[in-house]
């Protein structure tokens, strides 16, 4: 069964802590995503990545960075969370441009 | 870039009624357009998807029509069941995809 896993289903940090999602995907897709999906907003492109050592931004990067040193493993860094960061976060892989994206069960990140 | 919007944002049915989501796009360029399904707590799931090239497409009780001139993109469901409470996002892409606000689709038993 193919899979996308996320490391932590819940997580609560405070403002200016340094905040690692992590994502890692056991179908050797090249291509990884990091989506933010908040109510009435739907799901917002944060950074994507097609190759190892890759990224590229998306729709709403600042205050984002993400690291890929393995093919299956596509990290979001918040350098310095703020309130306004609060917001389900949703990693997903896919094979390639106009395929079927596969979604990890998603991270509900809360800064106080 | 692309944007796409869904409507309505919240459906309710009754068990065994139809229900349809309507998806815009603004891009004429995309040709490929999927549709997902959220579960409560789970990432969202390709249910159905349909490539420009084609007018519509069936999956059992889950269908999607394309209209590529007036660019809008429906999901129909028939005979809904309880199980098919969930939120549905459409999507559109020609070289990074787009997804719309969402729908919550509620069935009544």
């Amino acid at each position: 069964d193919v899979k996308v896993t996320q490391s932590s289903r819940y997580l609560v940090k405070r403002t200016g802590e340094k905040v690692f999602l992590e994502c890692v995907q056991d179908m050797d897709h090249e291509n990884m995503f990091w989506y933010r999906q908040d109510p009435g907003l739907g799901l917002r492109l944060i950074y994507f990545s097609y190759d190892v050592k890759m990224k590229e931004k998306g729709d709403i990067p600042e205050g984002y960075s993400v690291s890929r040193e393995k093919k299956e493993r596509f990290s979001l860094i918040l350098e310095s969370a703020s309130t306004n960061q609060t917001s389900m976060y949703l990693c997903a892989s896919d094979r390639g441009r106009g395929y079927e994206q596969f979604f990890g069960p998603g991270t509900r990140l809360t800064v106080l | 870039g692309e944007n796409v919007e869904q409507h309505p944002s919240t459906l309710s049915v009754q068990e065994g009624d139809s229900a349809v989501i309507k998806c815009t796009y603004s891009d004429s360029a995309s040709n490929y357009f999927p549709w997902y399904k959220q579960e409560l707590g789970k990432g969202p799931q390709l249910i159905i998807d349909i490539r420009s090239n084609v007018g519509e497409k069936k999956d059992q009780r889950i269908a999607v029509t394309l209209n590529k001139t007036a660019k809008h993109f429906s999901l129909h469901i028939t005979e809904t069941q309880p199980e098919d409470s969930a939120v549905y996002f459409c999507a559109a892409m020609q070289y990074d995809m787009r997804f719309g606000a969402g729908t919550r689709l509620t069935v009544k038993p």
